[in-house]
């Protein structure tokens, strides 16, 4: 079974400034889907960016970046030019990628991200 | 377009009771899936719906059922009540079934409370 980790419960950073969240998974499968999720306090959860594992290339969102290392496992999200609207819990996460199967995500328990003026 | 909805926002029961969510996925999709989430556990997968069948089902005890209609609306039901299940039941809807990545999108969520 795929697992996602988080382990910075709470992360802070001052408007403008960059930040870095951290996430490692374990899986045993070759192709699959990584996802950024951020769930800000009214609920909606809304997605951040999207990496497949077989690209090599860093996937880029505007002012949000990943650092994806397939071997090492590790996909951390790179928040630059932090805005007070990216306060928000940001979740981690795994799907399989086997095309016209199950699309079940598997999460990380989150960050919850604070953004100070 | 109208994104996906969820009904009712806020639910409160007591313990024994039975309750049922429903999901309105966005126009045109045919895959549900429904989430809990809780503070303890997090987001854990319940089941997934795709064209009225049940294609994946999480490790949930039996109270919790689902179904999907042949408009794509999902209802999940949870029989006998307990104080654990108090969660936010989140929903999440997309095209599904195409040999291409399908984007989920999810709904507000509906918050159950059990007394």
């Amino acid at each position: 079974a795929q697992t996602v980790t988080q382990s910075q419960p709470e992360m802070s950073v001052q408007e403008a400034e960059t930040v870095t969240l951290s996430c490692t998974y374990d899986t045993s499968e070759s192709d699959y889907y990584l996802f950024w999720y951020k769930q800000p306090p009214s609920r909606q959860m809304i997605l951040v960016i999207r990496q497949e594992a077989y690209k090599q290339q860093n996937a880029t969102e505007n002012r949000f970046s990943v650092n994806f290392q397939k071997a090492a496992k590790s996909f951390s999200l790179k928040i630059s030019d932090s805005q007070l609207g990216d306060a928000a819990m940001y979740f981690c996460a795994y799907r399989s990628a086997f095309l016209g199967g199950s699309e079940k995500l598997v999460f990380g328990k989150g960050t919850k991200l604070t953004v100070n003026p | 377009k109208a994104g996906v909805t969820q009904t009712p926002r806020y639910l409160i029961k007591t313990r024994g009771q039975q309750v049922t969510l429903s999901c309105s996925p966005i126009s045109g999709h045919r895959s549900v899936s429904w989430y809990q989430q809780t503070p303890g556990q997090g987001l854990q997968f319940l089941f997934e719906y795709f064209s009225e069948t049940q294609r994946n089902k999480g490790n949930f005890p039996g109270r919790f059922s689902g179904r999907q209609f042949s408009n794509s609306r999902s209802e999940m039901n949870v029989s006998t009540l307990e104080l654990g299940d108090s969660a936010l039941y989140l929903c999440a809807s997309s095209l599904g079934g195409t040999a291409f990545y399908n984007e989920q999108f999810f709904g507000p969520g509906t918050r159950l409370t059990v007394l």
